[in-house]
């Protein structure tokens, strides 16, 4: 699975957008990113994933470059409830595993 | 989304003891579950894949004798750390994927293991 570069941490205003990214040059063309965050002696939590195409649920918004070697993740109101830490995960979702391999990730700082 | 649980939240143990970890997930059927190991402001590292029926698979350094994992049913995992010792003191962490959303992991609140 290809690696990923991410920011140590970040600080976001509570109430604004955070915009977290992720550099994944490597990645290949069947593989996908993935998001997860895992906030403090807490198991992590899914997030969203994608392949090429920007996509947005419920959590987050996920924009992926043309050419997919970098993506953000974009937490439109960012709320203290959103501190954590934020993992990017590549994958390739063809086998049968799908083996989460979790780097250091982005610890995100929303403050009052 | 599904739910995966962990028990107990919580353990302290003495220095050569066996402690079993149980993880199950509750409103689906997991037929792979994974476990993991996250030492203190440190990432989680997968120790093995554990599938229903057959033998876990573990990642490279993970001695098999020492975390005997157990996959009896469709929603229960087990991890026994045997022989205990202090350097074996981690939060535990499993996960499993639901059949119908194969592409997330859903995983649970963690255990915390304390070797006295």
């Amino acid at each position: 699975d290809a690696k990923t570069t991410q920011p140590t941490s970040m600080d976001c205003a509570e109430g604004r957008a955070a915009n977290l990214p992720c550099n994944h040059s490597t990645i290949s063309g069947n593989e996908y990113v993935y998001w997860y965050r895992q906030i403090h002696s807490q198991g992590p939590q899914y997030i969203i994933h994608g392949l090429k195409n920007n996509e947005t649920n419920e959590m987050a918004s996920l924009i992926i470059t043309e050419d997919r070697k970098s993506s953000t993740l974009i937490l439109p109101h960012a709320t203290l409830r959103d501190t954590a830490v934020y993992y990017c995960i590549v994958l390739s979702s063809g086998g049968s595993n799908y083996k989460l391999t979790f780097g250091k990730g982005t610890l995100l700082t929303v403050n009052p | 989304g599904a739910v995966v649980s962990q028990h107990p939240s919580r353990v302290i143990c003495k220095s050569g003891t066996s402690v079993k970890i149980e993880c199950r997930s509750l409103d689906f059927q997991a037929t792979t579950m994974f476990w993991y190991r996250q030492f203190p402001k440190k990432s989680l590292m997968l120790m093995a894949t554990s599938n229903e029926g057959s033998k876990a698979t573990y990642e490279q350094g993970v001695e098999k004798d020492k975390f005997l994992i157990n996959h009896a049913s469709l929603t229960l995992s087990t991890l026994t750390v045997t022989s205990a010792h202090p350097e074996d003191s981690s939060f535990y962490i499993c996960s499993a994927r639901d059949p119908r959303t194969p592409a997330e992991q859903y995983f649970g609140p963690g255990t915390r293991l304390t070797v006295t």
